[in-house]
């Protein structure tokens, strides 16, 4: 059965304090794993999208990667202005239907 | 660009009444919209998947008689949720797939919050 994990469910940070988070899936045949950020009362703004093992996407403070199981989002150096809830998504097999993680909630202090 | 928009953004209504939900891609074509409900807290969970010209596809459990789903044009879906009840309140975003492109990639609305009286 198409599995998304992710890890951990919340996370605070100090301001500059620099963190990963994971996402684990199981899926037969990926096309694809997409990396959201959502703040309290918006939708899901769409952050990367990652195909092959060994791909790397980056942009501002955040570095995304993807293994065959996993995949992590990075944050360098982050500022409050990075917190948010990050959610990871795979296709299910034979569908364009998302198969969401439960998201982890990251607060950075000041 | 991968603009979508959702109206209104926040609507209160009667329970009983009904309440139509907007979600149009702005710069981009789709021919799959998906409808989205979040509780507080909780990831999105999937009500239906919205095809342009056909009938949507609903997720199990979900009434396709109480969430009536139109995809009428490459850039409009609607959400209709009818004799709308308090337990109907919540955060519904929508999303779309850009069509013509290899691509899975969902660009979600900002949402509508619905509250019911």
């Amino acid at each position: 059965e198409d599995q998304v994990t992710q890890s951990p469910e919340a996370l605070r940070l100090q301001e500059g304090e620099s963190s990963s988070l994971n996402c684990s899936y199981t899926v037969s045949g990926l096309r694809g794993l997409f990396w959201y950020r959502q703040d309290p009362g918006k939708g899901p703004e769409f952050l990367f999208t990652l195909y092959s093992a060994g791909e790397e996407k980056e942009k501002e403070r955040l570095k995304a990667t993807l293994t065959k199981k996993e995949s992590f989002l990075h944050i360098t150096a982050p500022k409050p202005e990075d917190s948010a809830t990050y959610l990871c998504a795979v296709p299910s097999v034979g569908t364009y239907k998302y198969i969401f993680g439960t998201g982890t909630r990251l607060k950075v202090l000041a | 660009g991968a603009v979508v928009s959702q109206h209104p953004s926040r609507v209160i209504c009667k329970s009983g009444t009904s309440v139509k939900i907007e979600c149009r891609s702005l710069d981009f074509q789709a021919t799959t919209m998906f409808w989205y409900r979040q509780f507080p807290k909780q990831s999105l969970m999937l009500m239906a998947t919205s095809n342009e010209g056909s009938k949507a596809t609903y997720e199990q459990g979900v009434e396709k008689d109480k969430f009536l789903i139109n995809h009428a044009s490459l850039t409009l879906s609607t959400l209709t949720v009818t004799s709308a009840h308090p337990e109907d309140s919540s955060f519904y975003i929508c999303s779309a797939r850009r069509s013509g492109l290899s691509t899975d990639t969902q660009y979600f609305g900002p949402g509508t919050r619905l509250t019911v009286l």
